[in-house]
């Protein structure tokens, strides 16, 4: 069956600090990737997406990520993190062959020290 | 783009009530609608989606029912609730025009006591 893996459920890091949330897919098909945020009290939104072309794809906030077709692996990096990335971060994938639908990870929840 | 409208915000119900929880969405026309419950520590689970008006497929059994009586609207629905349902309910379109990232709701937050 198709599934998401995070493998971070908690990451703690003080300003400045360079991050890495990883995700891996289980999935044959042609994939396509996303990263979605969840800051506290608001709603889910879309942080970044790969869809074809280039592997490294770039987002919102300054946020970024590598699609590693070898190795089944999505992650999602920033240089440089700030106290207002204080979130929730969820890594999916879609199933075209099924309405569309997201298959998401557990989710890392990111706590980033002032 | 697209907005998503669900209500109740929060909602407390005892055992063996009924259920029934609004999802509205514009901006778009004919899309893919979801419903997801999250529940911390383990992301997002769909629970029903519905390519059109009277189409759901759910992916779960469970106690929950879903349905879909005009283009933009998604109805989550239970006879008697379980304290099992607890929980966080987000509501999520996908325009059907070829964009393939979901917009979500501000969901719901359901307490079963």
């Amino acid at each position: 069956a198709q599934s998401v893996s995070q493998h971070n459920h908690h990451v703690i890091l003080s300003e400045a600090a360079s991050l890495e949330l990883g995700c891996n897919y289980s999935y044959g098909g042609t994939v396509n990737l996303f990263w979605y945020v969840q800051y506290p009290g608001q709603h889910l939104q879309l942080l970044l997406k790969y869809f074809s072309g280039d592997p490294l794809v770039k987002g919102i906030k300054g946020f970024e990520a590598e699609f590693i077709k070898s190795k089944f692996s999505f992650n999602l990096r920033k240089p440089s993190v700030q106290w207002s990335d204080t979130a929730e971060y969820f890594c999916a994938v879609i199933l075209y062959n099924q309405g569309g639908k997201l298959i998401f990870g557990q989710g890392t929840e990111l706590s980033v020290k002032p | 783009s697209q907005t998503i409208h669900q209500w109740p915000a929060t909602l407390v119900q005892p055992v063996g009530s009924p259920l029934s929880l609004e999802c509205t969405v514009e901006g778009t026309s004919n899309p893919n609608l979801y419903w997801y419950r999250q529940a911390a520590g383990r992301g997002l689970q769909l629970l029903f989606y519905s390519v059109g008006i009277g189409q759901i497929s759910s992916e779960v059994p469970q106690n929950l029912s879903a349905s879909r009586p005009q283009d933009r609207q998604f109805i989550l629905s239970s006879k008697k609730l379980l304290l099992s349902d607890s929980g966080f309910y987000l509501c999520a379109s996908r325009g059907a025009s070829g964009t393939y990232e979901q917009y979500f709701g501000p969901g719901t937050r359901l307490t079963v006591t």
